[in-house]
């Protein structure tokens, strides 16, 4: 039972490339999430998804976008890369909302040159 | 806009001793879910306890406890016997009822258990 797992660990891109970061889960969970992580700040969430299909923004959307084709897959793309978006991300699924614990992800370094 | 703040960056604790993390919240809501995370140097986010809102009793896991003050809209964790594995970095966390998918964190405080 994997749990949470994050495709790539780490990745360098320069100054408008465009790449996805893959989030996939096993263990059935309708919700799914991507965060960002910068110095000295919380996570802030960026997408996420109540159900295979659907998507809804979080507090940072713009720069990003989601799909939701399979349940057990979150992906998060960025279509032009910017130094801005150098962070680490994560990517959380949980069985419900609300106070139903999220499990996240190891992490993907992102580095934008 | 909810904001969840820690004031501690970081802090320190001799191995067994107990440790008190602080976090206050600001919002209009008044029912919502609060969080404690763990970010231990392996990166990978783990949760440690939740509190419900309208529960006044404050929530219990092993050595892990809060202090749930609503009025005060604070949120502390308390940590007995700490442990070298408790050392990481600790996030407070809100969640309103209404909005029970956006999760907004604190900047975290960084613990260090000394031996």
């Amino acid at each position: 039972n994997a749990g949470v797992t994050q495709t790539p660990k780490f990745r360098v891109l320069k100054t408008g490339q465009s790449m996805t970061l893959l989030c996939a889960q096993d263990m059935n969970h309708e919700y799914m999430y991507w965060y960002r992580q910068d110095p000295g700040m919380g996570l802030r969430l960026i997408h996420y998804s109540v159900g295979e299909g659907t998507t809804a923004k979080g507090e940072v959307p713009d720069g990003y976008n989601v799909s939701r084709l399979k349940k057990q897959n979150f992906l998060l793309g960025l279509e032009s890369a910017a130094p801005s978006q150098t962070s680490v991300y994560f990517c959380a699924s949980s069985y419900g909302s609300g106070h139903q614990p999220q499990h996240f992800g190891d992490g993907t370094r992102l580095s934008i040159l | 806009a909810q904001t969840v703040t820690q004031s501690q960056p970081e802090m320190s604790v001799q191995e067994a001793e107990t440790v008190t993390l602080s976090c206050t919240y600001d919002t209009s809501e008044s029912n919502y879910y609060l969080f404690w995370y763990k970010q231990p140097p392996s990166r990978q986010m783990i949760l440690v306890i939740r509190q419900e809102a309208y529960k006044q009793q404050n929530a219990t896991e092993n050595r892990f406890s809060v202090n749930f003050q609503k009025a005060a809209k604070s949120f502390s964790l308390k940590i007995s016997d700490s442990q070298l594995g408790d050392t990481a970095m600790y996030f407070c966390a809100f969640m309103k009822h209404s909005n029970n998918n956006d999760m907004r964190f604190g900047a975290g405080t960084r613990l260090t258990v000394k031996p």
